[in-house]
């Protein structure tokens, strides 16, 4: 399973955009990229998940560039709500194999 | 919300003592897995189910077992409770293990915060 890095916290302020990186250079051919979010004492939620190129859901858009070696989550104009740990997941399509990292912890400032 | 839920919620418990935790869907959903998390680590998988009768072992599955004799519902018992076992729990279920759909999901419980002591 590819090995994913991304910044352990992030500040931002309330109506702006974020972004959100995350590597993963080992990634393989059929493998997905995939992001929840945690709010504290509940269990993580879906965001999005992409192969590929660009996907936009009403939440967030995830931006995959070609070699698929890193990948952006887009939140567009946060809010105090959005106040939660993101986690990159590299997901090989068949198996169970979750493997969340320590993710990254966003902070939404008024 | 996905119909998910864990019991207990909280327990505390003495070290060498069984728990039995237990995690309850009403989705019908084929894969069942539990989780743990702790400061430092993410949510790391003890077990998972891919249907009744039918488990396989995660990550750090030592000192653990679970059982599935109903789709509905999956056990995860701690045979003697240590200290090290002191973690919060997450129960998830998915439709499915192929990527690209919305049954790919996993959908998680609210979590048990065990204390072990």
């Amino acid at each position: 399973l590819a090995k994913t890095t991304q910044p352990i916290s992030m500040d931002s302020y309330e109506g702006q955009e974020v972004n959100i990186t995350c590597s993963h250079n080992n990634i393989a051919t059929n493998d997905y990229i995939t992001w929840y979010q945690q709010f504290p004492s509940q269990g993580p939620r879906f965001i999005i998940q992409g192969y590929k190129t660009k996907v936009t859901n009403e939440v967030a858009s995830l931006f995959i560039p070609a070699d698929r070696k890193s990948s952006t989550l887009s939140l567009p104009r946060v809010s105090l709500s959005d106040t939660a740990v993101y986690y990159c997941l590299v997901t090989t399509s068949g198996t169970y194999k979750y493997i969340f990292g320590t993710g990254t912890r966003l902070k939404v400032l008024a | 919300d996905a119909g998910i839920t864990q019991s207990p919620r909280h327990k505390v418990t003495e070290t060498g003592t069984p728990v039995t935790l237990r995690c309850h869907q009403t989705e019908n959903h084929r894969y069942m897995y539990w989780y743990r998390q702790d400061p430092g680590h993410g949510l790391r998988l003890i077990h998972y189910s891919y249907g009744v009768k039918d488990t396989d072992k995660g990550e750090v599955s030592d000192g653990y077992s679970v059982s599935r004799s109903k789709t509905e519902d999956f056990l995860l018992t701690l045979e003697s409770a240590t200290s090290s076992q002191t973690s919060v729990y997450f129960c998830a279920i998915s439709e499915s293990l192929l990527a690209g759909g919305s049954s790919y999901e996993q959908y998680f419980g609210p979590g048990t915060r065990l204390t072990v002591t």
